[in-house]
């Protein structure tokens, strides 16, 4: 067990509805990151959030969205849902030891968009 | 372009009959390599961090070496619980943005038979 925990695991939806992601991440970690990973594009970066602020963006597309709240846990938003969205979504949560951040990631949700 | 390049895509073993997986990589500053292990429908694990070329690190049956260029994954004398897709992961150096983020590669799809 990674300690980070994602909700659903299993979400299924219709074209161009919109769906939320949770993540809790580790206890005392600041940083949360969000992946998605299909069979043909691997594990791709979409968002980093540190302490509530975004950090970095990766390949994330203007129809989804992110945020970090207070008490750290995360939301990914994906709106506007297409086949194509159909994915895991990973969160993963991150300590950083002398400028290496080793990530530990979430058992993700599969998202089905029909 | 950072890049990751993992071959083979899959591998399959008779168990005992040991065996590497390499993972090629092109990066501006390479400031730390990862190797990752992911069964079917779970997340990441996290394995190893290797930091400079000639490093070395082992767990188990496995053991992970790195050049300037590539790294390799050795698995020595594997068993059918070391069947999962293994995956490597770099991140680069950061110059004043944050880029904590790793960049993975497709990963190799490792059987073992028993």
């Amino acid at each position: 067990d990674s300690g980070v925990t994602q909700t659903p695991k299993h979400l299924i939806t219709a074209t161009g509805q919109r769906v939320t992601l949770r993540c809790s991440p580790r206890s005392g970690d600041l940083s949360v990151y969000w992946y998605q990973q299909s069979l043909d594009q691997g594990l791709q970066f979409l968002i980093q959030y540190y302490n509530g602020e975004e950090r970095a963006k990766g390949n994330i597309l203007e129809r989804f969205s992110a945020q970090q709240f207070p008490d750290l846990h995360s939301e990914l938003n994906l709106s506007s849902l297409e086949l194509g969205d159909s994915a895991l979504y990973f969160c993963a949560s991150s300590s950083r030891t002398g400028g290496i951040e080793k990530l530990f990631f979430g058992s993700g949700t599969q998202l089905s968009v029909l | 372009e950072d890049q990751v390049t993992q071959s083979p895509e899959a591998l399959r073993l008779q168990e005992g009959e040991s065996s590497s997986l390499n993972c090629s990589y092109t990066v501006s500053g390479l400031r730390g390599l990862f190797w990752y292990r992911q069964d079917p429908g779970k997340g990441p694990e996290f394995l190893f961090t290797l930091y400079s070329a000639g490093e070395e690190k082992e767990k188990e049956r496995l053991k992970a070496t790195l050049t300037k260029k590539e790294s390799f994954l050795h698995i020595t004398a594997p068993k059918p619980e070391d069947s999962a897709t293994y995956l490597c992961a770099v991140q680069a150096i950061d110059y004043g943005g944050s880029q904590g983020n790793l960049i993975f590669g497709k990963g190799t799809k490792l059987s073992v038979k028993p």
